[in-house]
């Protein structure tokens, strides 16, 4: 299993959109629509924030999409509010009941 | 809500075993399958393993032979024990629920530090 590419970190002033990608492979994201987005705000326990590669759970906010072209996935927020900033990871099923992650993105709000 | 609580020794001596139990609370731990997830200090995060409701279990080929999980139903907690750790297993621990589709709560997670 290889970890998922997402790049170290992203930023954006209030108001923008920024999109946050996530690379795997054909074994992983190219192949299964199971890739899920979370936020994490050090110290607390991570949030679901898109999950089946375009859902969102109840209560997160439409500023938040997410999409996918082949092996790449990718999170998207628009009209970027200071409590967007955090660290959003990726994750994808690879099969055989496994799963595999992004090594994590700092999105910073200016 | 669904909460999770990883709790147990923050520091384990190199080729001991580390050990950790995960409490839930707002929901029955006899369904779903409950998973144990890590992040080394500066690294991304790594799947562990997961047990089901019914006691089957699935782990990281990598870890596979060092890892037990077991899960706890009358006290609704699960755990983890991985064996000959040495300082790569020095990681920030998450234990972690596994919907139908995603990994859908978590705990905040507990720092275990392999030193001698």
């Amino acid at each position: 299993q290889s970890a998922l590419t997402q790049p170290a970190s992203v930023s954006g002033s209030p108001g923008q959109s920024i999109t946050i990608s996530c690379t795997g492979t054909s074994s992983d994201v190219g192949t299964y629509n199971v890739v899920s987005w979370y936020q994490h705000h050090p110290g607390k326990a991570p949030k679901l924030m898109i999950y089946e590669v375009n859902k969102r759970p109840s209560g997160v906010s439409n500023r938040f999409s997410g999409s996918k072209s082949g092996n790449t996935a990718s999170l998207t927020i628009s009209g970027l509010q200071a409590e967007d900033e955090a660290d959003y990871f990726c994750c994808s099923y690879a099969g055989s009941s496994t799963w595999v992650f992004g090594g994590g993105t700092k999105l910073t709000v200016l | 809500q669904v909460q999770l609580q990883e709790s147990g020794p923050g520091l384990v001596k190199p080729s001991e075993t580390l050990s950790l139990t995960c409490s839930v609370s707002g929901g029955s731990i006899s369904s779903y399958y409950w998973s144990w997830i890590r992040q080394p200090p500066g690294k991304g995060l790594e799947w562990i393993g997961y047990i089901s409701y019914s006691g089957s279990t699935n782990f990281n080929p990598s870890l596979k032979s060092r890892v037990t999980i077991s899960l706890d139903t009358s006290k609704n907690q699960f755990s983890l024990k991985l064996s000959s750790v040495t300082a790569a297993d020095t990681a920030v621990y998450y234990c972690a629920r596994e919907g139908f589709t995603a990994i859908d709560y978590w705990g905040q997670g507990t720092l275990v530090t392999v030193s001698s």
